[in-house]
């Protein structure tokens, strides 16, 4: 069974701090996936990993995707309260069923 | 591009009474689309695997004569919530793929169901 550890589950940081989500699996991925969610609304794509060791940047917001496609990272640079949501990274499975392991979530608050 | 509508986008409804939550595929075809509970502040629980003109796939542990799923058409799949109790009171999201040969999902805003 295939299974993305994602940690911090709670964060609450100032405006202006810098913070990192990591997750972390001992399975191997074809592709990791980002999405930030807001409370009431479903989970939007921030971004797709696909290749081992690639970084991808969105405004403040980098991606890692680890060199063995087991681990990923989201890195924020000067967190707004706008930042403030649910983030979830989830892998694609075995197979080409197209079915996503999502990880536990990460909380993010962003206090002014 | 690649975007998911669902209706309703809440819904109360007495206990017993069946509840059915369309998501529809607005700007491209999904040959498969993916079915969602959430509770609150916590991750996406899979329930179902949707593809298009053949029987949903279920996870374990999910009732499929209790969460009755239907993908007539490349752009449309239901979910119909039957003889529903309290405890399915929940947040439902769906998702679809783009394409075969990408693992990239694109999701619905939710329907937040509410069992009295």
């Amino acid at each position: 069974t295939q299974l993305l550890e994602q940690s911090p589950q709670f964060l609450s940081i100032q405006e202006g701090e810098n913070l990192t989500v990591y997750c972390n699996s001992s399975s191997v991925f074809s592709s990791l996936q980002w999405y930030r969610q807001e409370p009431g609304e479903g989970p939007v794509l921030l971004v797709t990993v696909v290749t081992g060791g690639e970084v991808k940047k969105l405004k403040r917001l980098t991606f890692q995707f680890g060199d063995a496609r087991k681990d990923s990272s989201l890195h924020i640079t000067a967190a707004q309260p706008g930042d403030t949501g649910l983030y979830l990274c989830a892998g694609a499975g075995s197979g080409n069923t197209g079915k996503l392991i999502f990880g536990q979530g990460t909380t993010l608050q962003v206090k002014p | 591009g690649a975007v998911v509508s669902q209706h309703p986008s809440w819904v109360i409804c007495k206990s017993g009474t069946s509840v059915k939550i369309e998501c529809r595929s607005l700007d491209f075809q999904a040959t498969t689309m993916f079915w969602y509970r959430q509770f609150p502040k916590q991750s996406l629980m899979l329930m179902a695997t949707s593809n298009e003109g053949s029987k949903a796939t279920y996870e374990q542990g999910v009732e499929k004569d209790k969460f009755l799923i239907n993908h007539a058409s490349l752009t449309l799949s239901t979910l119909t919530v039957t003889s529903a109790h309290p405890e399915d009171s929940s947040f439902y999201i769906c998702s679809a793929r783009v394409g075969a040969g990408t693992d990239t999902q694109y999701f619905g805003p939710g329907t937040r169901l509410t069992v009295l």
